[in-house]
């Protein structure tokens, strides 16, 4: 397997641009989640889904965020209009759950954002 | 809510010495399992090593190992023979069994391996 597989890698955008992140989750993964990390704030959770329902979105910072999964291998975060505060890298995950088992959380490379 | 707290900052470790990284949490649950995920210049995050918290033996990989004290809520990673490779960001991670799906992180802990 490929792996989880982000597009773009890097992505810079004038402010009041909208940006669209792509990630497609390692199929056979039924839950996708969405991060993005700051040196402020670390790793935070913006969304995450499962069988391809928004399960927690308490994280996305505002309205300006959005996120969608239309299928099992295709997710997007979008902003708009992005502002320069929004800059940082956003991961993207996959898992899969057995019964109540866990196991390992995989990242995507990231998308690092710069918004000027 | 549940957090994850890494004291250390920044640390070094001469090549093929050992080195302990810190890593303390909170919850009033019973079932969870706890990561460490390492995150080198490229910035990818590489899963190292994980635990269930109804384990009582303590998880290996290799030269990783971890000391998991549940009653102190506290979860270190041990490297052994440390390699210029293993130099990176060291994150812990916290999830429920139960519950929420997510992924808690402490602040991380910045790795340096000298030569």
């Amino acid at each position: 397997d490929a792996g989880v597989i982000q597009s773009p890698r890097h992505e810079v955008t004038e402010m009041g641009q909208e940006v669209t992140l792509r990630c497609k989750p390692i199929s056979g993964h039924n839950s996708l989640f969405w991060y993005r990390q700051t040196m402020m704030r670390g790793l935070e959770l913006l969304i995450y889904f499962n069988n391809n329902v928004p399960i927690d979105d308490s994280g996305m910072p505002e309205d300006r965020f959005s996120a969608k999964m239309p299928n099992a291998s295709f997710s997007t975060l979008k902003i708009q209009p992005s502002e320069p505060r929004d800059s940082a890298v956003y991961f993207c995950a996959s898992t899969t759950f057995v019964g109540s088992l866990s196991y390992g959380y995989t990242f995507g490379s990231g998308t690092r954002l710069t918004v000027v | 809510a549940q957090t994850v707290t890494q004291s250390q900052p920044e640390m070094s470790v001469q090549e093929a010495e050992t080195v302990t990284l810190s890593c303390t949490y909170d919850t009033s649950e019973s079932n969870y399992y706890l990561f460490w995920y390492k995150q080198p210049p490229s910035r990818q995050m590489i899963l190292v090593i994980r635990q269930e918290a109804y384990k009582q033996q303590n998880a290996t990989e290799n030269r990783f190992s971890v000391n998991f004290q549940k009653a102190a809520k506290s979860f270190s990673l041990k490297i052994s023979d440390s390699q210029l490779g293993d130099t990176a960001m060291y994150f812990c991670a916290f999830r429920s069994q139960g519950g929420s799906e997510k992924l808690v992180f402490g602040k991380g802990t910045k790795l340096t391996v000298n030569p």
